[in-house]
């Protein structure tokens, strides 16, 4: 498994909120940066939310980030079809001394 | 158009090697981090190993120390990914990726271990 846990599936209606939880350690998210990244259906992942809050480029204000302790996640607000994906966290492990991933959330939109 | 470019991936046997080029296109790869990350089909993220800005820092994951290399050559604008002793387990694509966060990625490539 997965050093760092999230839910495996999420739901929402178009236009609806939902929150993508991510939760590690003391050594991982408890101390460094968390980053979020989308992988739509067939394709690469893509950087979505870098240090805990802030978007790349071309990213919409919709998406949110925050972390508190040795838990962070994600935002989706305003939902829609095409945020339909799976997202992963992850975040450096000064312990491991390697970044983990989270084991990945598919988001559905119904 | 800035992007990463995968090649090297294939068929190989149990105990056989493989080398996965990264080519960077449209910007210059040795001022950041590249790292190398794979994905099993169906499955989720899995990183591999990153490398710094003059290839003096190299981190692995722990099951694939002392089999797998990271290295780059900046003036290539390439990283790569030596892959000894290759086991069933790590057959994936394997994608790399550039900057800190990994803000871009490369189309990946199938790596595929059988006998």
């Amino acid at each position: 498994q997965s050093v760092l846990t999230q839910p495996p599936s999420a739901s929402g209606t178009p236009g609806q909120r939902v929150t993508i939880s991510c939760s590690g350690s003391s050594s991982n998210i408890g101390s460094h940066h968390v980053n979020w990244y989308q992988q739509l259906p067939g394709t690469a992942p893509k950087l979505l939310m870098y240090s805990n809050n802030l978007r790349p480029s071309g990213v919409p204000d919709r998406f949110s980030g925050s972390k508190s302790g040795t838990s962070a996640s994600l935002a989706i607000s305003g939902l829609q079809s095409e945020d339909e994906a799976d997202y992963y966290c992850a975040a450096w492990d000064g312990s491991l001394n390697n970044w983990v991933f989270g084991g990945g959330t598919k988001l559905t939109v119904l | 158009e800035v992007q990463l470019v995968e090649s090297g991936g294939g068929l190989v046997q149990p105990g056989g090697s493989l080398r996965l080029s990264c080519t960077a296109f449209g910007f210059t790869s040795s001022s950041y981090w590249m790292t190398w990350v794979r994905q099993v089909p169906g499955k989720g993220l899995d990183w591999v190993a990153n490398i710094n800005q003059d290839g003096t820092e190299r981190y692995y994951v722990d099951s694939v120390k002392g089999r797998f290399t990271i290295s780059r050559d900046n003036a290539k604008n390439s990283v790569y990914l030596q892959m000894n002793n290759l086991r069933v387990e790590d057959t994936a694509v394997y994608y790399c990726a550039s900057g800190d966060a990994s803000d871009t990625w490369g189309q990946g490539t199938m790596v595929t271990v059988s006998s």
